[in-house]
């Protein structure tokens, strides 16, 4: 069965660094999406990206961070200076086409911002 | 504005009982609603969608019921085993156009006793 893989599954990084986190959707999806979950909190939406632009994003989703497609596979999430409260598990999802399509989760990256 | 709960926070029950889980919505015109698996640590699995539509589905144990006109859904495990344990999350899309976010409860933290 198809799945969506991220990677890596876990990234240790240095306050104002940037990370990239990395997803490969499932490969006839349109509907892409990133979220996070912060130990002990709901998972939170970040933000939807469709046709090759943002469909909408939270609050959470500032200036520091960035999507983007740069090929027909990948999907990225890239966080310019990271911050301590940047620490959570960060999962990557996509759907098919159709309002009520499940969406399809990867595993998480695991991101420790020290 | 959507918010969903989810009741109890954590349960604990012998090996074979068959339990209940509870995941309560505020605004009941949904598309659909998700159920998932959480194990610690890891990824989101889903086990079950059941659209607007529909009163039930079923999966092998599992039996997910809606009741939109009330706001709640319900997650039935028979049988539990101590591989059920895990943390169970339900979610709903926030439709609007190409947007589908999903809002998430807290969870069930399910610990199935041998």
């Amino acid at each position: 069965e198809p799945e969506v893989t991220q990677t890596p599954s876990h990234q240790v990084t240095q306050m104002g660094q940037e990370v990239i986190l990395r997803c490969v959707p499932i490969s006839n999806h349109l509907y892409f999406y990133w979220y996070r979950q912060i130990l002990g909190q709901k998972v939170e939406f970040l933000v939807s990206f469709y046709n090759n632009e943002i469909s909408e994003k939270s609050e959470i989703f500032d200036d520091q961070f960035s999507v983007e497609r740069p090929d027909g596979s990948n999907f990225t999430l890239k966080i310019r200076s990271t911050k301590l409260e940047d620490s959570a598990m960060y999962f990557c999802a996509s759907s098919d086409q159709g309002s009520n399509q499940p969406q399809h989760f990867g595993d998480g990256t695991r991101l420790s911002i020290l | 504005k959507q918010e969903v709960t989810q009741i109890p926070a954590a349960l604990s029950v012998p090996e074979g009982e068959n339990l209940v889980l509870n995941c309560s919505f505020t605004d009941s015109a949904i598309y659909n609603l998700q159920w998932f698996r959480q194990d610690p640590g890891k990824g989101l699995t889903s086990l079950l969608l059941i659209q607007s539509s529909q009163r039930e589905q079923t999966s092998g144990r599992l039996n997910a019921s809606l009741d939109k006109s009330s706001g709640r859904s319900t997650l039935y495990i028979a049988a539990s085993q101590p591989g059920d344990s895990a943390t169970y999350l339900c979610a709903v899309p926030y439709n609007a156009g190409n947007n589908r976010k999903l809002i998430w409860g807290l969870g069930t933290s399910l610990a199935v006793n041998p």
